[in-house]
């Protein structure tokens, strides 16, 4: 079975603070990929980035940075310098083979001026 | 164009009306989903179709009832909803290539909000 943890129910933090959203994730696969969604205020789910199992490099975007540790079954997010326009509730998810998308329970982010 | 559009955003009914959803795509992609979204939660999984065919239901109640009309569109037809129904309807698309489809991001819409009384 696949499971995504996200600890964080809520993380509160002032502009330009760099701030990580944890992601933790189960699967018995070999092959599988990780993706992080934002999903701001008016509703839509914004893809950020996908990962697959054999790619342990990290990656930059912009301001955005993903950390994926196999060793620990981790795929964590880092905001640099936060932005107002950053909170939004952020989800991590797991697909595997023919199995369907699974959505981590989400982690609010509020960035406050 | 990443666009998923749905029409309406906002739908209030009542529980013995019948109403529609409506999803669109022109990303070329043939699977295309439907998601319910509870406030606080994450979005679960309804429906899945691959190249216009129903491919995943995931034990919904008959009174949702999808429709994929061709390629690009894809309806949720609703008719005698329970209050309980009311939520965040979502659809999202991806590629849809065969055995390979775990791979594929999906690209969502912006929603319908639902709202049964």
């Amino acid at each position: 079975a696949q499971k995504v943890t996200q600890a964080q129910t809520e993380i509160s933090v002032v502009e330009k603070e760099d701030v990580t959203l944890d992601c933790v994730y189960e699967t018995r696969d070999t092959t599988y990929y990780l993706f992080w969604y934002k999903q701001p205020p008016s509703g839509e789910l914004v893809f950020l980035i996908r990962r697959n199992s054999f790619d342990e490099q990290n990656e930059i975007s912009g301001r955005y940075s993903w950390n994926f540790q196999k060793s620990t079954s981790s795929f964590n997010f880092t905001i640099t310098a936060s932005q107002v326009v950053d909170s939004a509730v952020y989800f991590c998810a797991l697909r595997a083979g023919f199995q369907k998308l699974v959505f981590g329970t989400g982690t609010r982010l509020l960035v406050s001026p | 164009d990443t666009e998923v559009t749905q029409t309406p955003k906002h739908l209030v009914m009542g529980m013995t009306n019948k109403k529609s959803l409506k999803c669109e795509q022109h990303m070329g992609h043939r699977a295309m989903y439907w998601y319910k979204q509870k406030a606080k939660k994450p979005p679960e999984l309804m429906f899945v179709y691959s190249y216009e065919k129903l491919s995943i239901n995931e034990s919904v109640p008959s009174r949702f009832s999808p429709e994929c009309p061709n390629s690009s569109l894809l309806n949720l037809h609703l008719h005698a909803l329970q209050p309980e129904d009311s939520a965040l309807y979502l659809c999202a698309s991806s590629r849809g290539l065969a055995g390979g489809e775990s791979r594929n991001e999906q690209f969502f819409g912006p929603g319908t909000r639902l709202t049964v009384l």
